[in-house]
C-alpha cells in the first residue's frame, strides 16, 4: 500500500528564511503528488500538485515543489517565508499512485517568527 | 467560504448518544469523502462516495454509519462512540472522471467531536 512520510514535525523559521519541507512516498510507478495547507482556523486547501511533465511545480503564494523520481521525493520549497505562511502543510498521494483516494502524511507545522 | 459546508462545527456527546454530522457541497462535484483528523496522526480516509455509491470503507467501526442521499449531501451517523473517537471530522468533495480522480479535494472546515 502507498504511504507518505513527512520528516519534520515542527519547523520554526524567521521571516525571510528559506523553507524546505520533506516528503517521501513509497509507490514506485506513475504517481500524482500534492501539497495541501491548513492555515490556523481554516480549512485544508490545495497548495500545488504534480501530475506529469516538468518536475518543478509552482503553486500559490510563491511555493514550489520538485518531484525527484529516483528519490521518491516531492519536497516543498519557498525562498523567503513570511509570517502569513504559518500553517500546517500536508503532503498527499493517491492510494494507487495515480488513481484512488488521497493518503496524507502526518503534516509539518510551520511557525514563522516576525 | 469553502464551497463545502459542515454542521455542526462543534459537537459534544456521551457514549450512549446518537448524533449526525452533515456535509453539503455547493461545487457540483460527484464524489464526497469523510476523513478523520486526530492529533499527531495522519488524516485517515473513512468513507468515499462516487456518484452516490460507497466505494471505500477503510475498516471503519460500525458505530460510524455514512449516508449519501444525493451528490450534494453526505452524513455521518454516530452511535455509541468511544472517547478515542474524539477528533476533527472533515468532509471533502471532488470531481471524478472516467480518466481517474484529479486528486484535488475541496475540504470543509470540519466538525470537532468530543466524546465524553
Amino acid at each position: 500500500a502507498q504511504s507518505v512520510s513527512q520528516h519534520n514535525h515542527h519547523v520554526i523559521l524567521s521571516e525571510a528564511a528559506s523553507l524546505e519541507l520533506g516528503c517521501n512516498y513509497s509507490y514506485g510507478g506513475t504517481v500524482n503528488l500534492f501539497w495541501y495547507v491548513q492555515y490556523p482556523g481554516q480549512h485544508l486547501q490545495l497548495l500545488l500538485k504534480y501530475f506529469s511533465g516538468d518536475p518543478l511545480v509552482k503553486g500559490i503564494k510563491g511555493f514550489e515543489a520538485e518531484f525527484i523520481k529516483s528519490k521518491f521525493s516531492f519536497n516543498l520549497r519557498k525562498p523567503s517565508v513570511q509570517w502569513s505562511d504559518t500553517a500546517e502543510y500536508f503532503c498527499a498521494v493517491p492510494q494507487g499512485g495515480s488513481q484512488g483516494n488521497l493518503i496524507f502524511g502526518k503534516g509539518t507545522k510551520l511557525s514563522v517568527k516576525p | 467560504e469553502t464551497g463545502v459546508t459542515q454542521t455542526p462545527r462543534h459537537l459534544v456527546m456521551g457514549m450512549t448518544n446518537k448524533k449526525s454530522l452533515k456535509c453539503e457541497q455547493h461545487l457540483g462535484h460527484n464524489a464526497m469523502y469523510w476523513y478523520k483528523q486526530s492529533a499527531k496522526k495522519p488524516l485517515e480516509l473513512m468513507f468515499v462516495y462516487n456518484f452516490k455509491e460507497q466505494t471505500e470503507n477503510n475498516s471503519v467501526p460500525s458505530r460510524f454509519s455514512p449516508e449519501c442521499p444525493n451528490s450534494s449531501h453526505l452524513f455521518l451517523h454516530l452511535h455509541t462512540l468511544q472517547p478515542e473517537d474524539s477528533a476533527l471530522y472533515l468532509c471533502a468533495s471532488s470531481q471524478e472522471s472516467s480518466g481517474g480522480p484529479t486528486g484535488e479535494l475541496f475540504f470543509g472546515e470540519g466538525s470537532r467531536l468530543t466524546v465524553l
